[in-house]
């Protein structure tokens, strides 16, 4: 069965440092994996995703995800983090014909 | 493009009454729609799955006739609560998708804005 594993339930980094929040998935098929960001109070917005294309997958904000196979891992990365980073972010595999599921999310913490 | 609304954003009901939530896909057609529930910093539980003009398929351990769901158009898409009770208070978020490969086929779901529910 798919299922998807975020480590961490809080990160926090400072300001202008690197963002790296990290996801690994199950699944007996090639999965589709996503990156969402929630904002308080608000639905989720795609950040990224991967369907069997390049590996290294680029998304909006700078932010950018490497698709591992032999690690299973799908881990979110951002070069340098800003301030309105802050955010739940939640990480997603395809489940089925056309569902997905969710980790259970890693709220980012922006230290000044 | 690829909005996805929801009406309302919040609302206070009484326990025993029943509340009903929109949800709209405003730029485009959404053969599909997902109603999921979010309690506090927790995670999405999907709920069910609603394919336009036909039944919702119901994740196990929802209560379809508590959380009846009616997909009536490919732009509409309604969750009613019935006979609400305290412990149905949550976040309840629809999203949709259009199964078109420019829209990201499949598996992209277009998320609404969120309704809160808090039942008294």
């Amino acid at each position: 069965a798919q299922s998807v594993t975020q480590l961490g339930s809080h990160v926090s980094v400072s300001e202008g440092a690197l963002v790296l929040l990290r996801c690994n998935y199950s699944s007996s098929v090639p999965p589709y994996l996503f990156w969402y960001v929630q904002y308080p109070n608000q639905g989720l917005q795609l950040l990224l995703k991967y369907t069997s294309a390049a590996t290294l997958v680029k998304g909006i904000n700078d932010f950018e995800a490497e698709f591992k196979k032999s690690e299973t891992s799908f881990h979110l990365t951002k070069p340098s983090a800003h301030m309105s980073d802050a955010a739940e972010y939640f990480c997603a595999v395809t489940v089925g014909d056309d569902k997905i599921i969710f980790g259970k999310g890693t709220r980012l913490h922006i230290l000044p | 493009g690829a909005v996805v609304s929801q009406h309302p954003s919040w609302v206070i009901c009484k326990s025993g009454t029943s509340v009903k939530i929109e949800c709209r896909s405003l730029d485009f057609q959404a053969t599909t729609m997902f109603w999921y529930r979010q309690f506090p910093k927790q995670s999405l539980m999907l709920m069910a799955t609603s394919n336009e003009g036909s039944k919702a398929t119901y994740e196990q351990g929802v209560e379809k006739d508590k959380f009846l769901i009616n997909h009536a158009s490919l732009t509409l898409s309604t969750l009613t609560v019935t006979s609400a009770h305290p412990e149905d208070s949550s976040f309840y978020i629809c999203s949709a998708s259009s199964g078109l490969e420019g829209m990201g086929g499949l598996y992209e779901q277009y998320f609404g804005p969120g309704t809160r529910l808090t039942v008294t």
